[in-house]
C-alpha cells in the first residue's frame, strides 16, 4: 500500500538526453511537490502543484518542467540533462494546506 | 527570507544513551510549523516529529522529544534511549502556518551515528 510512489527509482542517462520521472500518491491529497537533494544531502524544493495548479516555482531551469494531469499525479521532465541536475529528486504530496508532507522514495538520477 | 541552520554535521551516541541534535532558524513570522525528519540509507524521508509554533509544549513522540524555544529560534530534536535503528540523517525544517505555498525549508541535516 504505497502512499507516494516514484519511477524510477534509479535513472542513469547520458547529458544532453531528456527523461521523465513520474509521481503517484494515492492518499487522496491535493497538493504535490518536488524536491531535489544535491550531493551534499541538502533538500530544496522545485515545485508545488496544488489541484493541478502551479504555485511554487523557485529558480529552477525552464529545461525542468513538471506535469500534473490529475491531482494524484506530478511528473518532472527534464530537457538536455546536464551532469549537475545528478542528484535525488523527491516527490511529496500533503492534504492542501495540512502540515504534514509524505514523501515517495527517492529518484537517483545520475548524467553521465 | 527563511533559513534554517544546522551546526552539527555529524552526530554520535553510544547505544541506550540520550543525544540532542540543534537546530536554529530564522524567520519573521509568529505562527508557522517546524519538522524534524529522519533520513536513513534507504533514503526514504521519514517525518519523526512536529511542533505548531502556536504551542508552547513541547511535542514528544515516545523517545523523540523537542526543545522548543520561540523567542531564541530554537528547535532541537532529543533522542531518548538510542537505538541502532536511529543511525540516519536528520533534517530540521520549517513551513509557515499560512501562504509560501506550505513550502517546507530544510536545514543542512545531521548525521547521526549509533555506537554500540
Amino acid at each position: 500500500d504505497t502512499a507516494v510512489s516514484q519511477t524510477p527509482k534509479y535513472l542513469v542517462t547520458q547529458m544532453g538526453n531528456d527523461k521523465s520521472i513520474k509521481c503517484e500518491q494515492n492518499l487522496g491529497h491535493d497538493t504535490m511537490y518536488w524536491y531535489k537533494q544535491d550531493s551534499k544531502k541538502f533538500l530544496k524544493i522545485m515545485f508545488s502543484y496544488n489541484n493541478k495548479e502551479l504555485i511554487i516555482n523557485e529558480t529552477v531551469p525552464n529545461r525542468f518542467s513538471p506535469k500534473s494531469p490529475d491531482k494524484a499525479h506530478l511528473n518532472l521532465h527534464i530537457n538536455s540533462l546536464e551532469l549537475g541536475d545528478s542528484a535525488v529528486y523527491f516527490c511529496a504530496s500533503s492534504r492542501g494546506h495540512d502540515y504534514e508532507q509524505y514523501f515517495g522514495p527517492g529518484t537517483r538520477l545520475t548524467v553521465t | 527570507a527563511q533559513t534554517v541552520t544546522q551546526s552539527q554535521p555529524e552526530m554520535s551516541v553510544q547505544e541506550a544513551e540520550t543525544v540532542t541534535l540543534s537546530c536554529t532558524y530564522d524567520t519573521s513570522e509568529s505562527d508557522y510549523y517546524l519538522f524534524w525528519y529522519k533520513q536513513p540509507p534507504s533514503r526514504q524521508m521519514i517525518l519523526v516529529i512536529r511542533q505548531e509554533a502556536y504551542k508552547q509544549q513541547n511535542a514528544t513522540e515516545n523517545r523523540f522529544s523537542v526543545n522548543f524555544q520561540k523567542a531564541a529560534k530554537s528547535f532541537s530534536l532529543k533522542i531518548s534511549d538510542s537505538q541502532l535503528g536511529d543511525a540516519a540523517m536528520y533534517f530540521c525544517a520549517y513551513r509557515p502556518l499560512t501562504g509560501g505555498g506550505n513550502k517546507l525549508t530544510f536545514g543542512t541535516g545531521t548525521q547521526l551515528k549509533v555506537e554500540l
